[in-house]
C-alpha cells in the first residue's frame, strides 16, 4: 500500500482559495484516478489518467483541474473552493490494459473548506 | 451510464454467521465487479473481484457470485469475525475509467 502517497493528508482553506491535493504512485501503474467520498454517495470519479499527458473528465468535474506530466504524479486543483467541496479525496491507480482491473487507492485527504 | 444499487446499506450480524451483501448493474456491457472493504479513516481495499466470464469466486472465508443475466452479484462473508466490521462497497466496470460504485454496506459483526 506504500505505492500510492497522497499529500497532504488533512487540510482546511477557505472559500475561494486555490488548492492542490498531491498524489504519487511507484508503480507505474498507466491509470490514476481521483474520487471524492461523500456519505450517502460511495466513491465518485472527478477525473483520471490513462497516461502521461492524457486526462479526462469523470462523474462529477466541475470545479476541478488535473495535470499529468509524469506517470507517477497525478495532481488535482481546486481553482475556487467550495464549500460543496469538503470532502475526503482519495487518488487510485491500476495496471490498464485491455480489460479493467483492480485499483489501488492512497490514504486519502480530508479537506475542509469553510 | 452505468448505475450501481447495493442493499442493504447497514447489516448487523453475530459472530461466527454469513454476511450477505448484494448489488445490481444497470450496463449489460459491464465485464469486471470487484468489492472493496473500507475500515473507519481508512482507504478502500480491494478484497475480491470477479469478471463476467465467470459466476463464481472464493477465496478463504469469502465469496462472490454474478449473475448476468439478472444483472446482479453478491459478496458472502461466512464464519464472520468482528475484524470484519466495516463498510463494503460494490463496483461495476466496462473500461478502467468508468468504475462506478455502489453506496455502501456497513457491516457490524456483534461479538
Amino acid at each position: 500500500d506504500a505505492g500510492i502517497t497522497q499529500s497532504p493528508r488533512y487540510k482546511i482553506t477557505e472559500t475561494g482559495r486555490q488548492v492542490t491535493l498531491m498524489c504519487h504512485q511507484t508503480w507505474s501503474h498507466s491509470y490514476m484516478f481521483w474520487y471524492r467520498q461523500d456519505l450517502g454517495h460511495g466513491l465518485r470519479l472527478i477525473y483520471y489518467s490513462a497516461a502521461a499527458d492524457i486526462t479526462d473528465k469523470g462523474e462529477v468535474p466541475d470545479g476541478y483541474v488535473v495535470s499529468r506530466s509524469k506517470t507517477e504524479n497525478f495532481p488535482l486543483t481546486l481553482e475556487s473552493a467550495t464549500r460543496s467541496q469538503t470532502s475526503v479525496y482519495f487518488c487510485a491507480s491500476s495496471e490498464g490494459g485491455g480489460l479493467p482491473g483492480g485499483q489501488y487507492f492512497g490514504p486519502g485527504t480530508r479537506l475542509l473548506v469553510l | 451510464g452505468e448505475n450501481v444499487e447495493q442493499h442493504p446499506s447497514t447489516l448487523s450480524v453475530q459472530e461466527g454467521d454469513s454476511a450477505v451483501i448484494k448489488c445490481t448493474y444497470s450496463d449489460s456491457a459491464s465485464n469486471y465487479f470487484p468489492w472493496y472493504k473500507q475500515e473507519l479513516g481508512k482507504r478502500p481495499q480491494l478484497i475480491i473481484d470477479i469478471r463476467s466470464n465467470v459466476g463464481e469466486k472464493k477465496d478463504q472465508r469469502i465469496a462472490v457470485t454474478l449473475n448476468k443475466t439478472a444483472k446482479h452479484f453478491s459478496l458472502h462473508i461466512t464464519e464472520t469475525q468482528p475484524e470484519d466490521s466495516a463498510v463494503y462497497f460494490c463496483a461495476a466496470s466496462i473500461r478502467n475509467n468508468d468504475m462506478r460504485f455502489g453506496a455502501g454496506t456497513r457491516l457490524t459483526v456483534k461479538p
